[in-house]
């Protein structure tokens, strides 16, 4: 059983075009997150969600826009997609905020060309 | 400005030796530090946590210790095996948030 999954876990698209990925996990956590890991492997936060409201929003591009229809789902869409936004994202879930160990998803590689 | 740093981007080990692995934090005080292991092409996977009134921690052959003098956590992964070559990132909370360090590349050679 896929503790924490994403789809898809390609994706590649030319400039300018609209993505989504999903992420849905199966733990019963209330805490969502999604993370950009870009080529030099430094991993940092871009949103976060708790019971479906967002608590953090780094300073990402209003481009990237999440949306949590419950809190087993934490999908992340991307307007107008640039050459940067390549990137790998992953999606994680912790029991809540804060101090607890995060599960994370295997990763969406997105690749705009 | 707060910064969680690993030093080392890469570390090579003899198999059966004890590899050691340093998280430093600067500029303020951390309630918690995390390690995770990631293999590539994968997501991070949960390997610790060690809380800030903790020393120390254990798990199989993983040991975590967190200086608040020093601002350090150690990751020890004693009795080291090839299965153990993996990027292995520190995180800990800054406000609410969690920040990741860049990650060791850890090498176990045979």
């Amino acid at each position: 059983d896929t503790a924490v999954s994403q789809t898809p876990k390609y994706l590649v698209t030319q400039m300018g075009n609209d993505k989504s990925i999903k992420c849905e996990q199966n733990l019963g956590h209330d805490t969502m997150y999604w993370y950009k890991q870009d080529s030099k492997k430094f991993l940092k936060i871009m949103f976060s969600y708790n019971n479906k409201e967002l608590i953090i929003n780094e300073t990402v591009p209003n481009r990237f826009s999440p949306k949590s229809p419950d809190k087993a789902h934490l999908n992340l869409h991307i307007n107008s997609l640039e050459l940067g936004d390549s990137a790998v994202y992953f999606c994680a879930s912790s029991q809540r905020g804060g101090g607890y160990e995060q599960y994370f998803g295997p990763g969406t590689r997105l690749t705009v060309t | 400005s707060q910064k969680i740093e690993q030093n080392s981007e890469a570390l090579n080990i003899q198999e059966g030796k004890t590899a050691t692995l340093t998280c430093n934090y600067t500029n303020y005080s951390p309630a918690y530090l995390q390690w995770y292991r990631q293999d590539p092409g994968r997501g991070p996977v949960f390997l610790l946590l060690i809380r800030e009134n903790e020393k120390e921690k254990r798990k199989e052959r993983l040991k975590v210790t967190f200086d608040t003098t020093l601002k350090q956590s150690l990751f020890h992964i004693t009795a080291s095996q090839p299965a153990d070559s993996a990027t292995y990132l520190c995180a800990t909370n800054r406000d609410d948030k969690i920040i990741f360090g860049k990650g060791t590349r850890l090498h176990i050679l045979p």
